[in-house]
């Protein structure tokens, strides 16, 4: 059964940093992108980041480029996103989800780890 | 920028409802590549459709998705009171990315 597991969220106060990270089980980690949605409170879907395979190519919406970092460890099936610089409006559910085929769709999603960026 | 979705539908029990996903050339115009999520309150999004008209295993027949031009659309036939939920489409685009709609919340009535 494929699972993906978030962790790392918490409160954190505007310029701070925070690194989640979303564990791999299930299926082979190491053949798939994966990538980073996050929701705001009572907001829609907002896709952040995508890494590919073996992390050759890596993607950043504008909104968090230059402030956030995806990475991957294939040998420990975990996926993370070291998030700088951090903003009221970073503040939101963080979702990893599995790329079924590099171009989408999100096949597999966890259940999201919650930031909260406040003073 | 995102996608353009309607706010909310409505339909009743037994009707069909539609919902549009508007983009433009360099997102769902220019790919084949739309896909839905259906989302229930506090859970985390769950593929319905993909590549425009595709279904994953599991999901019912019910369900569908089309394309024209810059426009995509998911119908839900046969509306069941579980489907009361928001729905997002998302498209990848031009510039190797991905961007989802702003979400439409359907009411079964």
């Amino acid at each position: 059964e494929v699972q993906l597991v978030e962790s790392g969220g918490g409160l954190v106060k505007p310029g701070g940093s925070l690194r989640l990270s979303c564990a791999a089980s299930g299926f082979s980690f190491s053949s798939y992108s994966m990538n980073w949605v996050r929701q705001a409170p009572g907001k829609g879907l907002e896709w952040v980041s995508s890494i590919s395979s073996s992390s050759s190519y890596i993607y950043y919406a504008g909104s968090v480029k230059g402030r956030f970092t995806i990475s991957r460890d294939n040998a420990k099936n975990s996926l993370y996103l070291q998030m700088n610089s951090l903003r009221a409006e970073d503040t939101a559910v963080y979702y990893c989800a599995r790329d079924w085929t590099t171009v989408g769709p999100f096949d597999y999603w966890g259940q999201g780890t919650l930031v909260t960026v406040s003073s | 920028s995102a996608l353009t979705q309607p706010a909310s539908v409505s339909g009743s029990p037994g009707q069909s409802i539609t919902i549009s996903c508007t983009g433009t050339s360099s997102d769902v115009g220019g790919y084949n590549y739309v896909s839905w999520y259906q989302q229930h309150p506090g859970k985390a999004p769950k593929l319905m459709i993909y590549d425009v008209s595709n279904r994953p295993s599991g999901v019912s027949n019910r369900f569908s998705g089309s394309k024209s031009g810059n426009t995509a659309s998911l119908t839900i036939s046969g509306l069941q009171a579980e489907d009361e939920a928001d729905y997002y489409c998302s498209s990848y685009t031009s510039s190797s990315t991905q961007v989802f709609g702003g979400g439409t919340k359907l009411t079964v009535l």
